[in-house]
């Protein structure tokens, strides 16, 4: 069955990094486009980035400037977030999820929680 | 980004049924095909409910449909059971290289 298990979140201080990670099982991984779906607490969702099968293009929410950077190892079966420069905004519960052969989102990990604090 | 616009709440008694709007813009939902709901409890990932516009993935209920009339969405759920008291998000395809999708800001589904 397909999984999908994000990790790497954490708590970090404004202005600091964190890399999340998400592995991919049940499905041949480099068939799918992936994407990065974020939600703030009590808040809706939020779409932050995308990557192709092949690793470009590559697509960020404007929101990003600058400040993350999607990638994936198909040979590792692992889609990657790098965010820095990170703002108390950013707080929020990331997800990877893939995309279906359409333009929606079939499957979703259990989101990795990133907290935001000084 | 601008978010689509649901509201925030709806109500209903088992084997009611209700319907949730999704009201965005030319850009996203009137001018793509690609509306998608997902259904989420608390706590929980979401779940694809409904893809392209009114297509329902394998395994979800044919109590759950889809529709698009202009700029806005709409999802309904028939014969309301319990285990339909979650939050719904709307989706669609933005076409932005800066807004590739957007979604909706979210509805509670209460079944009284």
């Amino acid at each position: 069955q397909v999984q999908l298990v994000e990790s790497g979140g954490g708590l970090v201080k404004p202005g600091g990094s964190l890399r999340l990670s998400c592995a991919a099982s049940g499905f041949t991984f480099s068939d799918y486009y992936m994407n990065w779906i974020r939600q703030a607490p009590g808040k809706g969702l939020e779409w932050v980035s995308y990557i192709t099968s092949t690793g470009s293009p590559i697509y960020y929410a404007d929101f990003v400037k600058g400040r993350f950077t999607i990638s994936r190892d198909n040979s590792k079966n692992s889609l990657y977030l790098q965010i820095n420069s990170l703002t108390v905004e950013d707080t929020a519960v990331y997800y990877c999820a893939r995309q279906s052969s359409g333009r929606s989102f079939d499957y979703w990990g259990q989101g990795t929680l990133v907290t935001v604090s000084s | 980004q601008s978010a689509l616009t649901q509201p925030a709440s709806v109500s209903g008694s088992p084997g009611q049924s209700i319907t949730i709007s999704c009201t965005g813009t030319s850009s996203d939902i009137g001018g793509h095909n690609y509306v998608s709901w997902y259904q989420q409890h608390p706590d929980k990932a979401p779940k694809l409910m409904i893809y392209d516009v009114n297509n329902r993935p394998s395994g979800v209920s044919n109590r759950f449909s889809g529709s698009k009339s202009g700029n806005t969405a709409s999802l309904t759920i028939s014969g309301l059971q319990a285990e339909d008291e979650a939050d719904y998000s709307c989706s669609s395809y933005a076409g932005s290289s800066t807004l590739l999708y957007v979604f909706g800001t979210g509805t509670k589904v209460t079944v009284l």
